[in-house]
């Protein structure tokens, strides 16, 4: 079974644009979070999507948005793109919300210049 | 607020002895706790997990312990291997919620 992937790998933009990451999950997996790790902060929780419901957010401005879709690929975007926004995002996926491993895609490293 | 901590940022062990690593937590609503390895640039890799209705679980040279009255966590490695050298990661969920709380991490160093 193929594991959570996401595109691009890699992005490099400049401050003030935005940004749109994609992450499909483990074919099945319904349940899709997203992670931002930096090295001051280190992985803190961004958001959580179940059934293309936002269920949970993390502690991030509202340049930080989300969605699901139907089959349960995710995106995350990110508006007026920030100098501290150069991080490395994460998408893990699972089955349901309970008591679920996640699985961790191998990330979108994005620099912001 | 840091929900859950590892204490020591980094461990070296030498190869066929034990790793331990630990990890305390101090949100008692957290009822499953997980531990991941990660390279640089790559996206944690999941070794191990435990419910918080058990104290320990174990997966092959990977054994998970908790103790809940200490909030305290720990993940030992029997043997060691220099493929084990990595950052590793504790992460503790509330009930109901896929929404991970993760330590600092703890670089692990397996020497030969």
């Amino acid at each position: 079974k193929a594991g959570v992937t996401q595109t691009p790998r890699y992005l490099i933009k400049t401050r003030g644009q935005q940004v749109t990451l994609s992450c499909s999950p483990i074919s099945g997996h319904r349940s899709v979070s997203w992670y931002q790790q930096t090295p001051g902060q280190g992985l803190q929780f961004l958001f959580e999507y179940f059934s293309e419901t936002q269920r949970n957010k993390g502690n991030f401005p509202g340049r930080f948005s989300g969605r699901q879709f139907s089959n349960s690929r995710s995106e995350m975007n990110v508006s007026t793109l920030e100098l501290g926004d150069s991080a490395l995002y994460l998408c893990a996926s699972s089955l349901s919300l309970v008591g679920d491993t996640q699985y961790f895609g191998p990330g979108t490293r994005l620099t912001v210049l | 607020d840091q929900q859950v901590k590892q204490n020591s940022p980094s461990l070296s062990v030498q190869e066929g002895r034990i790793s331990i690593l630990n990890c305390d937590y101090t949100n008692s609503m957290f009822d499953y706790f997980l531990w991941y390895k990660k390279y640089p640039a790559e996206g944690p890799t999941f070794l191990i997990s435990i419910s918080s209705i058990k104290d320990k679980n174990e997966d092959g040279r990977f054994t998970v312990f908790l103790n809940k009255s200490a909030k305290h966590l720990s993940l030992h490695i029997v043997p060691s291997q220099p493929g084990d050298s990595a950052v590793y990661f504790c992460a503790a969920s509330p009930p109901g919620a896929q929404k991970l709380v993760f330590g600092q991490g703890t670089r692990l160093t397996i020497n030969p």
